[in-house]
């Protein structure tokens, strides 16, 4: 069983379409991070959240931390070939030793 | 400048061989760590190291011994590789409560 499930697992979607990715847990976390992670490369981090409720922009994407922070979700608006990529969740808090550890991730296609 | 550089980026090697992965972060981090991402792309972590000092260690056999020589270096040795060490293998570094820097990967392949 993994700490942090992420769904969905793949989404193909095309160029101008919006969407939402979701990543859930039934522990609650004191942080939570979103990263993307393109082919070849590491992961690179988005945003970090760490207050219930918290919502945060970075321009087409909006980031919100659960009321009980035990889960989060990544929404793309007008998604680009450029949003290609790996998205990743992770979470810090009293269950993991206030270490990351990282979602199942999702992997989405935005196609031209 | 390269943040959190590792080095191979590709490495191919027989089962049973010892390899070693180095890893270098100029961003004057005090933790480092070593994930391992499989064929999924699950990113799993495998050691933390903070100043030097071993913190995490996940359930990792005992062929796998990270070395720590200063703050800024974690190199991952594997002794007596086998099929399933085949996978992408992250470096990164971090701040207490800041967002870790990965480095580009390794991508070892035993065969």
């Amino acid at each position: 069983t993994q700490l942090l499930e992420q769904s969905p697992q793949f989404l193909s979607i095309q160029e101008g379409e919006n969407l939402t990715v979701y990543c859930n847990s039934s522990s609650v976390f004191s942080s939570l991070q979103w990263y993307r992670q393109e082919p070849g490369e590491g992961p690179v981090l988005l945003v970090t959240v760490v207050t219930g409720g918290e919502v945060k922009k970075l321009k087409r994407l909006t980031f919100q931390f659960g009321d009980a922070r035990k889960d989060s979700s990544l929404h793309i608006t007008a998604a680009q070939p450029g949003d290609t990529g790996l998205y990743l969740c992770a979470g810090a808090g009293p269950n993991t030793g206030n270490q990351f550890y990282f979602g199942t991730g999702t992997s989405l296609t935005v196609i031209p | 400048d390269t943040a959190v550089s590792q080095t191979p980026k590709y490495l191919v090697t027989q089962m049973g061989n010892d390899k070693s992965i180095k890893c270098e972060q100029n961003l004057g981090h005090d933790t480092m760590y070593w994930y391992k991402q499989d064929s999924k792309k699950f990113l799993k972590i495998m050691f933390s190291y903070n100043n030097k000092e071993l913190i995490i260690n996940e359930t990792v056999p005992n062929r796998f011994s990270p070395k720590s020589p200063d703050k800024a270096h974690l190199n991952l040795h594997i002794n007596s590789l086998e099929l399933g060490d085949s996978a992408v293998y992250f470096c990164a570094s971090s701040q207490p409560r800041l967002g870790y820097t990965f480095g580009s990967g390794t991508r070892l392949t035993v065969v």
